[in-house]
């Protein structure tokens, strides 16, 4: 079936501009997580959905990010005036319910491709 | 917060050979142990995953070991092949929902 499908795929940017990131979860998934992966390195928690709960944004590196969720499904990322530090890989995944923890790998996280994202 | 340290950050062996990578972290909560294998301009894919209550779980080629008083789980994969190349990342599920990811291991496979 479908998997997780994320728009664009590639972003070039000029530094002090506003891009949004889009992410369609597989459907049914409750659960949507979006990560950074910087050249070469590991992924960077930014933020997370669960059904109609409150959203956790802890992840967030500045003001400048922000993130939606409409109708419990497509997921935008936001990340205002554009810095050259914030050129990286954003990475989205949905799971069939958020709980991690005691759902273990009955839910696991599907990612999508991710998009690459350059600040110039 | 929960913190994973993975290594070795780069791994070469002879296809056929084993490849082994290893990871630490720090809340002892922790219960769930995914890794995922990144193949170039893909994102990750889950390969396997073990519980805190158990100590090793086997898939075919690929192995996973936890231990839990050590605060360290790993990944065994044996005859490797060239196809087996990829960035490969583990992550540790703490007293949280989140996903707490290693920084990678890049695994190259020689033919």
């Amino acid at each position: 079936g479908a998997g997780v499908s994320q728009s664009p795929s590639n972003k070039v940017t000029e530094k002090g501009k506003d891009v949004e990131l889009r992410c369609d979860p597989i459907s049914g998934h409750t659960a949507l997580y979006w990560y950074r992966q910087s050249l070469g390195q590991g992924l960077e928690f930014l933020i997370y959905f669960q059904g109609n709960s409150a959203p956790d944004k802890s992840g967030l590196p500045s003001d400048r990010f922000s993130a939606e969720r409409t109708g419990g499904s497509v997921s935008t990322l936001t990340i205002q005036r554009t810095q050259q530090e914030d050129s990286a890989v954003y990475l989205c995944a949905s799971s069939l319910w958020g709980d991690i923890w005691t759902g273990g790998g009955d839910s696991p996280l599907h990612f999508g491709n991710g998009t690459r994202l350059t600040v110039t | 917060g929960e913190n994973v340290e993975q290594h070795p950050s780069t791994l070469s062996v002879q296809e056929g050979d084993s490849a082994v990578i290893k990871c630490t972290y720090s809340d002892s909560a922790s219960n769930y142990f995914p890794w995922y294998k990144q193949e170039l301009g893909k994102g990750p894919q889950l390969i396997i995953d073990i519980r805190s209550n158990v100590g090793e779980k086997k898939d075919q080629r690929i192995a996973v070991t936890l231990n839990k008083t050590a605060k360290h789980f790993s990944l065994h994969i044996t005859e490797t092949q060239p196809e087996d190349s990829a960035v490969y990342f583990c992550a540790a599920c703490g007293s949280s929902y989140k996903l707490i990811f290693g920084s990678g291991t890049r695994l190259l496979v020689r033919p």
